[in-house]
């Protein structure tokens, strides 16, 4: 069964970087099926898609997000990283780590997110 | 304000029906993109319910299930039970934003 965990501080300052990691168990990154993905999801809110990541590295960003966001990953230690520059309020959310799966098609834009880890509360706040 | 727009609130008596509606455009579910249906508990994290408009994962009760038609889905809750209290999301992806999308969100009662 696959396993995702969310790490990283819970409160950040405003204009700095928020920075998550999700560690994944019970499935290893290398294998060439999957894309990873973060999700976020302010307080009382819906759901906002973040962006994806592959094992070699290839991501695919919201483009509202894109000039404030860096996902990188790192196999030999199944893990995959967010970093979102220059945060105000408005970042402070639940952040979900997530497995990417096919719709009806392998076609990237039919994915939908089968496996979450549980969120991890990230406060911008000075 | 969400490109897929869902009622904020749908309720019924338990072993009643109700559905959810998702209503898109031209650029997302109109488009041919898949719909996905997610179960979100308070304080848990969402859970794919209905993947690819109908198809139900492993574990996931048969009284689920997940249509589409033009540019709108729906999921529908057969025999609701007290259980099936929780927040509900459509998603899909939107061409014009070049991104994924979730529904604003329905809150299903049971009375």
């Amino acid at each position: 069964q696959v396993q995702l965990q969310e790490s990283g501080p819970g409160l950040v300052k405003p204009s700095e970087t928020l920075s998550l990691t999700c560690t994944v168990s019970g499935y290893s990154m290398r294998t060439t099926t999957y894309y990873w993905g973060w999700i976020r999801q302010p307080p009382g809110k819906g759901l906002e898609w973040i962006g994806l990541i592959y094992y070699d590295g290839k991501t695919f960003y919201n483009p509202s997000l894109k000039s404030r966001l860096t996902m990188s990953v790192d196999t030999p230690e199944n893990q995959f990283s967010l970093q979102l520059n220059s945060v105000s309020a408005a970042d402070t959310a639940v952040y979900y780590c997530a497995r990417s799966f096919r719709g009806s098609t392998w076609t990237r834009e039919n994915f939908c997110f089968d496996f979450w880890g549980q969120g991890a509360l990230v406060t911008v706040s000075s | 304000q969400s490109l897929l727009t869902q009622p904020p609130s749908v309720s019924g008596a338990p072993g009643q029906r109700v559905t959810i509606s998702c209503t898109g455009s031209r650029s997302n579910i109109g488009a041919g993109y898949d719909v996905h249906w997610y179960q979100q508990v308070t304080g848990i994290a969402p859970k794919l319910l209905i993947r690819a408009i109908s198809d139900r994962p492993s574990g996931v009760p048969g009284r689920f299930s997940g249509s589409k038609s033009g540019t709108s889905a729906s999921l529908a809750i057969s025999g609701l039970q007290a259980e099936d209290e929780a927040d509900y999301y459509c998603q899909s992806y939107d061409s014009s934003l070049s991104a994924y999308v979730f529904g604003s969100g329905t809150k299903v009662s049971v009375l």
